[in-house]
């Protein structure tokens, strides 16, 4: 149990556009999600932590108007990278907390994304 | 700089014994995770800790906590090829957030 989803697992797409990732708790209702931003050969860097039907508490450095979150029901959590820039290319983590005994995140395989 | 530091690498021979080490500064931490990610994949758990523990064993690996010195370590007995991967050290601070250090990087020789 306990597993989440990312979809899509990587996209490419023209510098410019917009592109939209979702993540999925597929067999739990997760109270909490996370979004990271992993750079190569460095860590994971949190971005912003999502409660279902409230505003994303952004990371300081993270501009939120660029990287909008959305979560709308205790499934499903999306980051939409607006007008992104080939420095916005990187691999995006999320997770997703449910109420246990020791708090754990689940996380997604990743989104790895291109901007050319 | 990393509230969570690590060595960036580690390279032991397959059979031997493998020691992972993470320091934290947050001493309000409540959890302490190990996770692994092989190439291209997202982070996997292996083992946690509750802060107020001073070890825990799981089959082939074995976490030791000294809260008093913030070192955290997590040691992978007779370590396999497919263990090859980067690790990461977590905290979970009071306020439920998570940071991680940069992650140690596992080569297992033959």
């Amino acid at each position: 149990g306990a597993v989440v989803s990312q979809h899509p697992s990587w996209v490419i797409c023209k510098s410019g556009t917009s592109v939209k990732i979702e993540c999925r708790s597929l067999d739990f209702q997760a109270t909490t999600m996370f979004w990271y931003r992993q750079f190569p050969k460095q860590s994971l860097m949190l971005m912003a932590t999502s409660n279902e039907g409230s505003k994303a508490t952004y990371e300081q450095g993270v501009e939120k108007d660029k990287f909008l979150i959305n979560h709308a029901s205790l499934t499903l959590s999306t980051l939409t990278v607006t007008s992104a820039h080939p420095e916005d290319s990187s691999f995006y983590i999320c997770s997703a907390s449910r109420v246990s005994s020791y708090n754990e995140q689940f996380f997604g395989p990743g989104t790895r994304l291109t901007v050319l | 700089g990393e509230d969570v530091e690590q060595s960036l690498f580690l390279s032991v021979r397959e059979g031997d014994s493998s020691v992972i080490n993470c320091t934290y500064t947050d001493s309000s931490s409540t959890y302490l995770y190990w996770y692994k990610q092989e190439p291209g994949a997202g982070l996997q758990l292996l083992t946690y800790i509750f802060s107020n523990m001073d070890m825990k064993q799981d089959q082939r690996l074995t976490v030791l906590l000294n809260k008093k010195d913030k070192h955290l370590s997590l040691r992978i007995a007779d370590t396999q090829t497919g263990d090859s991967a980067i690790y990461f050290c977590a905290e979970r601070g009071y306020n439920n957030d998570m940071r991680f250090g940069a992650g140690t990087r596992l080569t297992v020789k033959p």
